[in-house]
């Protein structure tokens, strides 16, 4: 069955950096695009970044570009998310997702979460 | 960015009743929009994609429609494990954004 296991949360004073990681099993890792979505403590949802099956393309939510960076290794089956000169507001749990087949910009699995917090 | 606004933000509903979640999106997104359901402190599963196809394993209960910018998700009869907070997102434009959810709770 397919899992995504997060890892790498914790706490992190403002301006740090942290490197979360996702491992993924029980699918063809390769065939598939994987995103970032992450929720802060009682709010919603909120898209983070994206990453294609072969990292040919990559996008980010407008307001992290330049402090985030996804990446993925496909010998390791794992998406990474750089985390730089973090602020407060970027305490959050933040999941890996799978995207949906046939380019649908969806979540169809997801990861635990891990939580980040983002203090000093 | 497309902008999606659910509504209501809380909806009490008896078990077994109908409950009628709402789904507005600032511009068309044509069919490209799902639905998610989310259980307090866990990760959000999905239920419906394409405006209106359920994802795998979702009960028949949930159904989705609409399409533009006016979407709806439905849940037939209200059963104890729905009571939870749903997300709309859209995925016809980068950056993906959701709704800020719709909290379902027992009446």
């Amino acid at each position: 069955q397919v899992q995504l296991v997060e890892s790498g949360g914790g706490v992190v004073q403002p301006g740090g950096s942290l490197r979360l990681s996702c491992a993924a099993s029980g699918f063809t890792f390769t065939s598939y695009a994987m995103h970032w979505v992450r929720q802060a403590p009682g709010k919603g949802l909120e898209w983070v970044a994206f990453v294609r099956y072969d990292s040919t393309s990559k996008y980010y939510a407008e307001s992290l570009k330049g402090r985030f960076t996804i990446s993925r290794d496909n010998s390791k089956r794992t998406v990474y998310l750089q985390l730089n000169s973090l602020r407060a507001e970027d305490t959050a749990v933040y999941y890996c997702a799978r995207d949906g087949a046939g380019g649908r910009r969806i979540f169809d699995f997801w990861g635990q979460g891990t939580l980040v917090t983002v203090s000093s | 960015e497309i902008v999606m606004t659910q509504s209501p933000v809380t909806l009490s509903v008896s078990p077994g009743e109908r409950a009628t979640l709402s789904c507005r999106t600032s511009q068309s997104v044509d069919s490209n929009l799902a639905w998610y359901q989310q259980k307090p402190g866990q990760a959000p599963r999905l239920l419906v994609y394409g405006a209106s196809i359920r994802a795998t394993g979702v009960p028949a209960r949930f159904s989705g429609s609409g399409s533009g910018t006016e979407f709806t998700l439905t849940i037939g009869s209200l059963q104890s494990e729905d009571y939870a907070l749903y997300y709309c997102q859209q995925y016809e434009n980068w950056p993906l954004t959701f709704g800020g959810g719709t909290k379902v709770e027992i009446k």
